[in-house]
């Protein structure tokens, strides 16, 4: 079966620098996304990983290593507007998206 | 240009009540989608649709149909709605990039439905 695994909830403080897991098995692979959800809200699109490496985006960085079936989203200079649940999800050999449940992030100050 | 719009936001249901969700996008968005969001679980591929007049499964679509008879709009319905189809709906849209294969989806604002 096809699986993502990330943590359920993880605590930083804002200011500080944290780092969300993402490990997959799934049927081929077409890319790996992180989307960020604030509470009663859509989720809205982060960044894109096709390959291995790590793609910067301002206070926000996403890394692949497509051999080990993982991710990771790096958050930097944490803000409390930061508090979020974030959403890996990776495209299979079909092009469908498989998503973790997400990992619900809070900032204390 | 509102990006994917849905109504209601909120909808409560008996059991055996059939509704409709209604979703629009103003970007001209080749694929739309309806996904449905649990607690403690991913989000979930209810219906898909790469055009208007093709639909097509995705990971749980029993109990709701779809139709896309144009590229602005995807309507779910509920068929006789039951208890266990209380949950989050969002719909969404991307364009497909072929050369990259990225599909960044771009949600609705959600529909919360419950059904007693």
């Amino acid at each position: 079966g096809q699986n993502i695994d990330q943590p359920t909830e993880m605590t930083a403080t804002e200011g500080a620098i944290v780092q969300i897991n993402c490990t997959y098995q799934t049927s081929g692979f077409n890319g790996l996304f992180w989307y960020q959800q604030h509470a009663g809200e859509a989720p809205t699109f982060l960044s894109y990983n096709v390959l291995d490496g790590l793609e910067e985006k301002g206070r926000f960085s996403s890394f692949l290593s497509r051999s080990k079936g993982y991710s990771y989203l790096l958050l930097k200079e944490l803000q409390m507007k930061d508090s979020a649940s974030y959403l890996c999800a990776v495209m299979d050999s079909n092009y469908q998206l498989i998503w973790g449940a997400g990992t619900k992030l809070i900032i204390k100050p | 240009n509102a990006g994917v719009t849905q109504t209601p936001k909120f909808q409560v249901l008996k059991t055996g009540q059939s509704m409709t969700l209604q979703c629009a996008q103003d970007m001209n968005h080749e694929y739309m989608s309806w996904y449905r969001q649990d607690p403690g679980m991913g989000l979930r591929l209810i219906h898909y649709s790469v055009g208007a007049g093709i639909t097509d499964q995705g990971e749980v679509p029993n109990g709701y149909n779809v139709s896309r008879s144009t590229t602005e709009d995807f309507p779910l319905r509920l068929l006789s709605a039951a208890p266990s189809q209380t949950s989050v709906y969002f719909c969404a849209s991307s364009l497909t990039d072929s050369s990259s294969g990225a599909n960044v989806l771009t949600f609705g604002a959600g529909s919360r439905l419950t059904v007693l």
